[in-house]
């Protein structure tokens, strides 16, 4: 089984849609993260969590929320989807000794 | 913000070895990753380097001169499989990824 979980997959949606993606995580790490990619950018970390009280912007937070409903478990929510944040999202864990990642398969996003 | 800078695109016949710069700023630098992603999938942990020196995993070594603010990652007996995207990342008080440099593997 796969140590880092996203639903959904893919997604298509219409500008203005509320949208929730989901992260789950059996490594029993306490960090976790979010990250979208784009053609050409790389990748960009929209927030991240150290422990379950604890919420950090990432470089790029804006129109975008999260929720660490547990160690192992990372929201992040799109509370008025618009087109230009399609892109391809990963959520990640990490070694607290190394900050290696350890990454989710991705959600595909499409806002039309 | 600090700089990650590598090449965008690399090709390499198969059997051949390419070898992938990267630099970055030194100033509170204190490690540096390479992932390899390939299209469509998520990144996967490949080296992480904190001393001056090379690493060698197998076909995959990677390098590290901190005072110089460069790494490389080697590839060597390429497959390939081994056509995809390879990510510098590197840690200050946060990690940063460089935008990744597309190899293609040609028969």
């Amino acid at each position: 089984d796969a140590d880092v979980t996203q639903t959904p997959r893919n997604r298509i949606t219409k500008t203005g849609k509320r949208i929730m993606l989901e992260c789950s995580q059996t490594k029993g790490h306490d960090r976790m993260y979010w990250y979208r990619q784009d053609p050409g950018l790389g990748l960009r970390l929209i927030y991240y969590s150290f422990d379950v009280k604890d919420i950090n912007k990432g470089e790029i937070s804006d129109g975008y929320s999260v929720s660490r409903q547990a160690q192992a478990k990372f929201s992040l929510s799109l509370e008025s989807a618009i087109p230009n944040q399609t892109a391809l999202y990963f959520c990640a864990t990490s070694d607290p000794s190394t900050d290696t990642q350890y990454f989710g398969p991705g959600t595909r996003l499409t806002v039309l | 913000g600090q700089n990650i800078d590598q090449p965008t695109e690399m090709t390499a016949t198969e059997g051949a070895i390419v070898q992938i710069n990267c630099t970055y700023q030194t100033s509170g630098f204190n490690g540096l990753f390479w992932y390899q992603q390939h299209a469509g999938e998520a990144p996967t942990f490949l080296s992480y380097n904190v001393l001056d020196g090379l690493e060698e995993k197998g076909r995959f070594s990677s390098f590290l001169s901190r005072s110089k603010g460069y790494s490389y990652l080697l590839l060597k007996e390429l497959q390939m499989k081994d056509s995809a995207s390879y990510l510098c990342a590197a840690r200050w008080r946060k990690l940063q990824f460089g935008a990744g440099t597309q190899v293609v593997v040609t028969p």
